[in-house]
């Protein structure tokens, strides 16, 4: 089946600590995003990629950073500069950068 | 800048009831994209609707239907005869040339519906 996948589902971050963040799709498309999002919020874009090689900061990309050496992947890293980290993370793709995006599972972020 | 608004934070029905959610949005692109997403208790969104700028045929689908008006800058959706499986989060969304076509989220609302 094709889809998007991410793992962990949970993650626990100690406080000066590195964490990535798994998204993974086989749905064969170009443009890849991550968005995050708190408690009675709507989401918020931190990274997105057109192409393969290529990423663009969206409007809080402090304390993230991402790569994308392969298209079907586009980990994203929560950096300890990041200093309010939980959150609900959501990864999503599209054919193009036009098109609807669809979007994984997410994963929880808890700060310990 | 662009901006989408959802006035409504929470709404709650009772079953068989039917239901509007409003969204009304700002942007200076001429060429740009709505959406509808829906979050339920799992967290994942789930795609439910997009509407080009460029069309503004307003459409039917079983018990969801939705009102695009350019003129007044409205994506509204309309559940008709809600069921409390309907009881979710619902995200309007808008993407343009602006934005890299990123998707911009209003704040959501959130719909209760109870036997």
């Amino acid at each position: 089946d094709g889809g998007i996948t991410q793992s962990p589902k949970y993650l626990f971050r100690k406080e000066g600590q590195n964490v990535t963040l798994s998204c993974e799709q086989n749905l064969n498309h170009d443009a890849m995003y991550w968005y995050r999002q708190d408690p009675g919020q709507g989401l918020r874009l931190i990274y997105y990629s057109q192409i393969v090689n290529d990423f663009q900061k969206g409007d809080i990309a402090e304390g993230y950073s991402v790569s994308r050496e392969k298209k079907e992947s586009f980990p994203l890293t929560v950096t300890s500069a990041q200093k309010n980290p939980t959150a609900f993370y959501l990864c999503a793709s599209s054919q193009g950068r036009t098109e609807t995006q669809y979007f994984g599972p997410g994963t929880r972020l808890l700060v310990l | 800048a662009q901006k989408v608004t959802q006035a409504q934070t929470e709404i709650s029905v009772v079953e068989k009831e039917d239901v509007t959610l409003d969204c009304v949005y700002e942007t200076r692109d001429t060429t740009y994209y709505l959406f509808w997403y829906k979050q339920p208790p799992s967290g994942e969104l789930v795609f439910l609707i997009r509407r080009n700028s460029f069309d503004e045929q307003n459409e039917i689908s079983g018990r969801y239907s939705w009102n695009f008006q350019k003129s007044t800058s409205s994506f509204n959706f309309t559940i008709t005869a809600s069921q409390v499986v309907d009881s979710a989060v619902y995200f309007c969304a808008l993407s343009s040339s602006n934005s890299g076509y990123a998707l911009n989220f209003g704040k959501g609302t959130s719909l209760l519906v109870t036997p």
